[in-house]
């Protein structure tokens, strides 16, 4: 089952923070993030596992919170790099890695 | 490394003709996905394989749509007979712990 993101949009000045949200109605083994820039494709940022960790990447991070299987993507002091679309794909547990990616964030970062 | 490699880049075909979508994963990766994105939709798991196995083919939307990994180092999807419906972006991905290496795509438009 596809995982629930909100908001669907956001728009920011640079400089300014964003949080994105993800959530499951499934147990969570894991929750991954990506980002895809118009035109091309997703790419990795980073992976959260049970445990509640937050992991960063330059100046994003992400918690996991398993027990409500939700997992948030902090944007702080953003870019204009940042802009894209940002997926959460989910992992029930299975060997093989197999992820089912929630609709999707689009996040503009303008001057 | 050239990562992961998709040709073609884009397709434009009729109505009822075959295609046929190629993918190299990444050399070491024992794991290999194949999604579509479009719009309405976002991204949708086609089938994964392990190994050069078939393990998941649950996304596969009917039987005109067929994948094959004949190696470790190539696989097609094919789609005989097509339809405007199967317009979209299909993207190959192989993984390696737990991360998603993506293709940079095929655009695929039956007209």
């Amino acid at each position: 089952q596809q995982p629930v993101q909100s908001p669907q949009a956001v728009i920011l000045r640079e400089g300014e923070d964003a949080v994105i949200n993800c959530s499951s109605s499934k147990a969570l083994y894991s929750v991954h993030w990506y980002r895809q820039k118009h035109g091309e494709a997703p790419v990795f940022l980073m992976i959260l596992l049970k445990g509640g960790e937050q992991k960063g990447h330059e100046k994003i991070s992400a918690s996991f919170n398993e027990k409500k299987q939700q997992s948030s993507l902090y944007l702080t002091a953003s870019q204009l790099s940042y802009s894209g679309t940002y997926f959460c794909g989910t992992h029930g547990g299975t060997s093989y890695g197999k992820l089912t990616f929630g609709q999707g964030t689009i996040l503009t970062v303008h001057p | 490394d050239a990562g992961v490699i998709q040709s073609p880049r884009h397709e434009v075909t009729e109505m009822g003709q075959e295609v046929t979508l190629r993918c190299k994963p990444i050399s070491g990766h024992n794991s290999l996905f194949w999604y579509r994105q479009t719009m309405m939709r976002g991204l949708e798991l086609l089938i994964y394989f392990n190994n050069n196995v078939p393990i998941d083919d649950s996304g596969m939307p009917e039987d005109r749509f067929s994948a094959k990994m004949p190696n470790a180092s190539f696989s097609t999807l094919k789609i005989q007979p097509s339809e405007p419906r199967d317009s979209a972006v299909y993207f190959c991905a192989s993984s390696f712990a737990e991360k998603l290496f993506f293709g940079s795509g095929t655009q695929l438009s039956v007209l």
